[in-house]
């Protein structure tokens, strides 16, 4: 079946570095959604993106999918203690399937 | 801003009861949805429900798992013979259309502990 893969499973950087998180499907996915949660919480939706090639941003995120539609990233300009939680990838092919996420934390 | 809300927000239950796990999604979506994150772990996806019928389910929900939608509000997860490996947080989704593309907006979960 459809299986997602996230690397790197934790981070922990210091405040004003970057952080990028890594997504790949076993199957060229219709569109790729990204979650974050913070301890305790729950996922919340970020950003999808459906196009090939698309780039998305959304202040300090810039949010990429493959050419090929089977992988994703994340990336985090300039972390604030404010981005730590956990950043999963949910690939779409027939159902949402999430990665195992990536723990980021920040050091202040 | 509307939103999904579940009750309760922790259940604890003994090995071998049955639980219901109860969610109200947004008002005017039409597709439901329940995950499982087992703690420290990824988001599982359970099950779908659409226009009153499961529309996909995943390996983890068997027999000793239904859904329902017992009225125009409410949607249930129902366990009847809970197991240990059953404790986890649950999350009810819903989405106003089934489609790929739309987006599923995700309750705070109940966090089930079988003893």
């Amino acid at each position: 079946g459809q299986q997602v893969m996230q690397i790197p499973q934790y981070q922990h950087v210091q405040e004003g570095e970057d952080f990028t998180t890594y997504c790949n499907s076993s199957t060229t996915l219709s569109n790729i959604q990204w979650y974050k949660q913070r301890p305790g919480g729950h996922p919340v939706f970020l950003i999808q993106l459906v196009k090939s090639g698309e780039v998305k941003k959304q202040k300090r995120l810039t949010f990429q999918f493959g050419e090929a539609k089977k992988n994703s990233s994340l990336h985090i300009t300039a972390t604030q203690t404010t981005d730590v939680g956990t950043y999963f990838c949910a690939g779409n092919g027939n159902k949402l399937v999430f990665g195992a996420g990536t723990i980021l934390r920040v050091k202040s | 801003e509307p939103e999904v809300t579940q009750t309760p927000s922790h259940q604890v239950t003994q090995m071998g009861q049955e639980v219901i796990l109860r969610c109200v999604p947004i008002s005017n979506h039409l597709y439901f949805y329940w995950y499982r994150q087992i703690l420290g772990q990824k988001v599982e996806f359970l099950v779908s429900f659409y226009n009153n019928e499961i529309s996909e389910k995943s390996e983890i929900f068997d027999d000793q798992f239904s859904v329902e939608r017992p009225d125009g509000s409410n949607f249930t997860l129902k366990i009847r013979s809970t197991k240990l490996e059953d404790s986890a947080m649950y999350f009810c989704a819903s989405s106003y259309g089934g489609g790929r593309t739309d987006t599923q907006y995700f309750g705070p979960g109940t966090r089930l502990t079988v003893l």
